[in-house]
This record gives C-alpha cells, sequence and structure tokens, in this order.
C-alpha cells in the first residue's frame, strides 16, 4: 500500500463547477496534511494545509480532513480553467529520532473545460 | 524576498557521468529538502539538511549525496548516472527541519542518454 494514495486522472469539469480532489493516506498518526499545485513545466505550490479534522475553506478551495478515515479532499468551486493543473496531496510524516518529512501521492491532473 | 534559486535549470549528461546540482534557499531558511519528481514515481523525498547536517534521508541509493554550506546553500550529487536518473530534481526550503511550509524552487530537469 502506498503512503499516500490519490487517483491519476485526468479529472474534467466544465467551467464553474465543483472540482472534487481525494487522497488517502496509510500513516494513523500523521497530523498535517498539506495541497500543493503544480502547474506544467512548474514547481509545486502550497495552496492549503489541514490539521484538524472537519472543513478549512480559503476562497474557492475547501480542504476536508477525515482522520478517522484517514481521507483528505480538495473542493475547487467556481472552478476555473486556470484551476487546470496537478494537485499534489502531501503528509507529514514524523520520523524516529525527530524531524519529519512531507510524502506525496502521485498527484491527480486537473483539467477545466470552457 | 527571493525564491529558492536552483541552477543549472537544465542539464544534459550521458551514463556513468556525475552531476551536481546546486540549491540557494530562501533568505533566513535554514533547511533544505531534495525531491525527486519522476512521471511514474511522483515526488520523492531523497534527503534534508539543517545547519550542515543531514537530517533525514530518503530510501535512494549511496549514489545520491548531498551537503550544505554554513550559508545554507546545498549541492546534491550523482554519481555513476543511470538512465533512470533523469528526472526533476526540485528542492524547498523552509525555516527549520520542525516548520512545516515549504518553499520550491523550479527545479534542475536533468536527462540522462
Amino acid at each position: 500500500q502506498k503512503e499516500v494514495e490519490q487517483n491519476s486522472g485526468p479529472l474534467s469539469v466544465p467551467e464553474g463547477a465543483i472540482a472534487s480532489l481525494n487522497c488517502t493516506y496509510s500513516d494513523r498518526v500523521s497530523q498535517s496534511f498539506f495541497w500543493y499545485r503544480q502547474y506544467s513545466g512548474k514547481s509545486p505550490e502550497l495552496i492549503m494545509s489541514i490539521y484538524s479534522n472537519g472543513d478549512k475553506e480559503d476562497g474557492r478551495f475547501t480542504a476536508q480532513l477525515n482522520k478517522a478515515s484517514q481521507y483528505v479532499s480538495l473542493l475547487i468551486r467556481d472552478s476555473q480553467p486556470s484551476d487546470s493543473a496537478t494537485y499534489l496531496c502531501a503528509v507529514k510524516m514524523i520520523l524516529t529520532g525527530g524531524g519529519n518529512k512531507l510524502t506525496f501521492g502521485t498527484g491527480t491532473q486537473l483539467k477545466v473545460e470552457l | 524576498k527571493a525564491g529558492v534559486t536552483q541552477t543549472p535549470r537544465y542539464l544534459i549528461k550521458t551514463r556513468g557521468q556525475q552531476v551536481t546540482l546546486s540549491c540557494s534557499p530562501i533568505s533566513g531558511h535554514r533547511s533544505v529538502s531534495w525531491y525527486q519528481q519522476t512521471p511514474g514515481q511522483g515526488l520523492q523525498f531523497l534527503f534534508e539538511y539543517f545547519s550542515e547536517t543531514q537530517r533525514n534521508k530518503g530510501n535512494f541509493p549511496g549514489r545520491f549525496s548531498g551537503r550544505q554550506f554554513s550559508n545554507s546553500r546545498s549541492e546534491m550529487n550523482v554519481s555513476t548516472l543511470e538512465l533512470g536518473d533523469s528526472a526533476l530534481y526540485l528542492c524547498a526550503s523552509r525555516v527549520d527541519y520542525l516548520t512545516d511550509t515549504q518553499y520550491f524552487g523550479p527545479g534542475t530537469r536533468l536527462t540522462v542518454l
């Protein structure tokens, strides 16, 4: 089982619709979760972080976390063509001896169609 | 504030050669992590340096090594290159190894022929 799993897509949604991106993780003790957006040929940029169960909203983006189900999702409302990118789910994993590392899913490609 | 910079942006090497990539973190950031990104495997953690010491290491062979200098700049070295090392190599900086938010550089695209 992969540590962080995402559907690779592509996920196609019409402009103005809600895009729903999902991610599951294997480490039950993980406490910090992140969504990165990566445009083709560019580096990832952080768009959302979430630490507590429930929803966290930031503009058109809502991150949802369910630790019991080991599930985190990202909703994008009123999707725009400029949202077309690959969305990476990342989970912070605590390492023995202190410190931590981010483990990434392979990403879901989102296409917003006119 | 200037972002994370990486040099060179593109590299073409042949099998068996070695390569050194450089990363300059955001000013004030003392932690630098390196990642390898390939279409099949996604973003995979290589190692992290903080205060010139390697803090964490991923599951890569010993051909992959790194170091960090006193000004927090970091270099990554890959020896005896293999075709499978072709990838985008990204570095990310953060204030320290406990801080959550990492900022990625533009990456170095390495092609091994």
